[in-house]
């Protein structure tokens, strides 16, 4: 079974742009968290999708949004970038939301923001 | 709020040796898990090992095992006869039940020198 993949891979962006990122969960999974990790903040929770719905968020402005479509995909979405966006952003798939199942995370999309 | 702290950036051990990672937790909630993540270089995030708060037994997977203190919250994994494929970043992390929202600790950075 293929893993969590997530394109692109790295990204470069200047200031004031904006940026989509995608997250492919494993097969059969239905819930896609994505996480944002910096050196300075470490690893924070930005949301979850479960079932094309947002079921949690993190503490992050607006400018950061997502979506999930029906085969789950899930893209997230950066407006107007700031410096302090450049980060790994990871997600994860889980099968579902209300027991507990294990995350698989993705590789990573490296956004470096100029 | 939950909290997750590890205590120990950087760690380092000779290779066959034991090493235990610290992380101590703060949650008013009864019901949740709690988990090791190592990060590789190469980035891709893998599950180590679980636990469930319910669970007074500490979980054990292979060479990985952890010391599960409940009441002091308290969360450490030792990992013993060290192998140079176990330096990576570690991090520990909590989940509450029915959340896919997990918070993360800083990461211990270990290093297994031959």
């Amino acid at each position: 079974k293929a893993g969590v993949t997530q394109t692109p891979r790295y990204l470069i962006k200047t200031r004031g742009q904006q940026v989509t990122l995608s997250c492919s969960p494993i097969s059969g999974h239905r819930s896609v968290s994505w996480y944002q990790q910096t050196p300075g903040q470490g690893l924070q929770f930005l949301f979850e999708y479960f079932s094309e719905t947002q079921r949690n968020k993190g503490n992050f402005p607006g400018r950061f949004s997502g979506r999930q479509f029906s085969n789950s995909r899930s893209e997230m979405n950066v407006s107007t970038l700031e410096l302090g966006d450049s980060a790994l952003y990871l997600c994860a798939s889980s099968l579902q939301q209300v027991t507990y199942n294990e995350q698989f995370f993705g590789p990573g999309t490296r956004l470096t923001v100029l | 709020a939950q909290t997750v702290t590890q205590s120990q950036p950087e760690m380092s051990v000779q290779e066959a040796e034991t090493v235990t990672l610290s992380c101590t937790y703060d949650t008013s909630e009864n019901n949740y898990y709690l988990f090791w993540y190592k990060q590789p270089p190469s980035r891709q995030m893998i599950l180590v090992i679980r636990q469930e708060a319910y669970k007074q037994q500490n979980a054990t997977e292979n060479r990985f095992s952890v010391n599960f203190q409940k009441a002091a919250k308290s969360f450490s994994l030792k990992i013993s006869d060290s192998q140079l494929g176990d330096t990576a970043m570690y991090f520990c992390a909590f989940m509450k039940l029915g959340n896919n929202d997990m918070r993360f600790g800083a990461g211990t950075r270990l290093t297994v020198k031959p």
